[in-house]
């Protein structure tokens, strides 16, 4: 069975730019968690997507935002790019974001803005 | 506001001997308990669980330990490979209302196993 996938696996951009992530979950996971991984903060929760609605949401500003579709892949989406959104992005899968269902991890995209 | 935390940013073990991390919680709302491992340019995997019912879960080497009255879990691995040397997450998630899927992390703990 495929695991987590992530597209892009790098990306450079600069300041003020928007940037498009991908994942495709394991197949038949329903559930896609985003997370940002930095030094500072650890890992950190964006949001959670279950059959394409937003179950919940971290405390991120607006200008992060995702979106999932009926095959359950799912995109993050960051506005107006900020030094400080340099990071490691990862997405998680899961059947149902329940707590016994593990969550399985891709191997993340590592953003850089200049 | 960190819910999960680990004080402990670095242990070192030599080969064979036990590691021992640590994790401390605040929130009394978790009902499950997971560890993650961590390898540099790789997604997390995903190591051991435990639900808060139970005090202890056994999977071979690694074993989780939780005192809910202290709210502190631990991981053990016995005996220790210098294959553990990882990044370590512990992770808790509450299973019910709006924060289903979402897993609260610590901010892990290095351990180098050393032969």
């Amino acid at each position: 069975k495929a695991g987590v996938t992530q597209t892009p696996r790098y990306l450079i951009k600069t300041r003020g730019q928007q940037v498009t992530l991908s994942c495709s979950p394991i197949s038949g996971h329903r559930s896609v968690s985003w997370y940002q991984q930095t030094p500072g903060q650890g890992l950190q929760f964006l949001f959670e997507y279950f059959s394409e609605t937003q179950r919940n949401k971290g405390n991120f500003p607006g200008r992060f935002s995702g979106r999932q579709f009926s095959n359950s892949r799912s995109e993050m989406n960051v506005s107006t790019l900020e030094l400080g959104d340099s990071a490691l992005y990862l997405c998680a899968s899961s059947l149902a974001g329940r707590a016994y269902d593990t969550q399985y991890f891709g191997p993340g995209t590592r953003l850089t803005v200049l | 506001d960190q819910q999960v935390k680990q004080n402990s940013p670095s242990l070192s073990v030599q080969e064979g001997r036990i590691s021992i991390l640590n994790c401390d919680y605040t929130n009394s709302m978790f009902d499950y308990f997971l560890w993650y491992k961590k390898y540099p340019a790789e997604g997390p995997t995903f190591l051991i669980s435990i639900s808060s019912i139970k005090d202890k879960n056994e999977d071979g080497r690694f074993t989780v330990f939780l005192n809910k009255s202290a709210k502190h879990l631990s991981l053990h691995i016995v005996p220790s490979q210098p294959g553990d040397s990882a990044v370590y997450f512990c992770a808790a998630i509450v299973d019910r209302g709006s924060t289903l899927g979402r897993l609260y992390f610590g901010r892990g703990t290095q351990l180098t196993v050393w032969p």
